[in-house]
């Protein structure tokens, strides 16, 4: 069974920085792009990164270039986003998913609250 | 990387249909047969319900169905049920390894 299971938010000062994780189980890690998306209280989904299967592309919505790096660590089946430099409007659930063009397999979320 | 074009909410009794519209441009829907489509209820995570704009994935019910033209695509819904009322949200590929959302569209079952 596939599992995305996502961890490290919190609550975070604006300027301030958080490191999210996401443990993949139940099928190949390395052979798979993975993607973040997330959505702000009641809002709408919006996706903000992806992996290549060996880490070597990496692509960001505009909003987050240079504030936000993705990366994964494939012998450890883990994939992680560094948030820096946080703004309130980065106050969202996180969601791992599995694929870039249609991400077929998304982790329960981590929320994450920008506030002072 | 605009969203793309969603109704904000549509609604149906049950047994009937209804179609959600997801307007794009010719650098996303217009351009790829790979829009997809996402059920999501309340505090739970999206789920995958339309891919390559008609493909169904494996458990999900003939009753959904997905369609496009130029750029837009459309999910259409048949046979109507309670547990269909949900957000949905369309999906498209833009090119370069980027993907844009939909705002998403309540689905309300009268």
């Amino acid at each position: 069974e596939v599992q995305l299971v996502e961890s490290g938010g919190g609550l975070v000062q604006p300027g301030g920085s958080l490191r999210l994780s996401c443990a993949a189980s139940g099928f190949t890690f390395s052979s798979y792009w993975m993607s973040w998306v997330r959505q702000a209280p009641g809002k709408g989904l919006e996706w903000v990164a992806n992996i290549k299967q060996d880490g070597s592309e990496k692509y960001y919505v505009d909003s987050v270039k240079g504030r936000f790096t993705i990366s994964r660590d494939n012998a450890k089946n883990s994939l992680y986003l560094q948030m820096n430099s946080l703004r309130a409007e980065d106050t969202a659930v996180y969601y791992c998913a599995r694929g870039v063009v249609h991400p077929d397999y998304w982790g329960q979320g981590t929320l994450v609250t920008v506030s002072s | 990387q605009s969203a793309l074009t969603q109704p904000a909410s549509v609604s149906g009794s049950p047994g009937q249909s209804i179609t959600i519209s997801c307007t794009g441009t010719s650098s996303d829907v217009g351009s790829y047969n790979l829009v997809s489509w996402y059920q999501q209820h309340p505090g739970k995570a999206p789920k995958l319900m339309i891919y390559e704009v008609s493909k169904r994935p494996s458990g999900v019910s003939n009753r959904f169905s997905g369609s496009k033209s130029g750029n837009t695509a459309s999910l259409t819904i048949s046979g109507l049920q309670a547990e269909d009322e949900a957000d949905y949200y369309c999906c498209s590929y833009a090119g370069s390894s980027i993907v844009v959302f939909g705002g998403g569209t309540k689905l309300t079952v009268l």
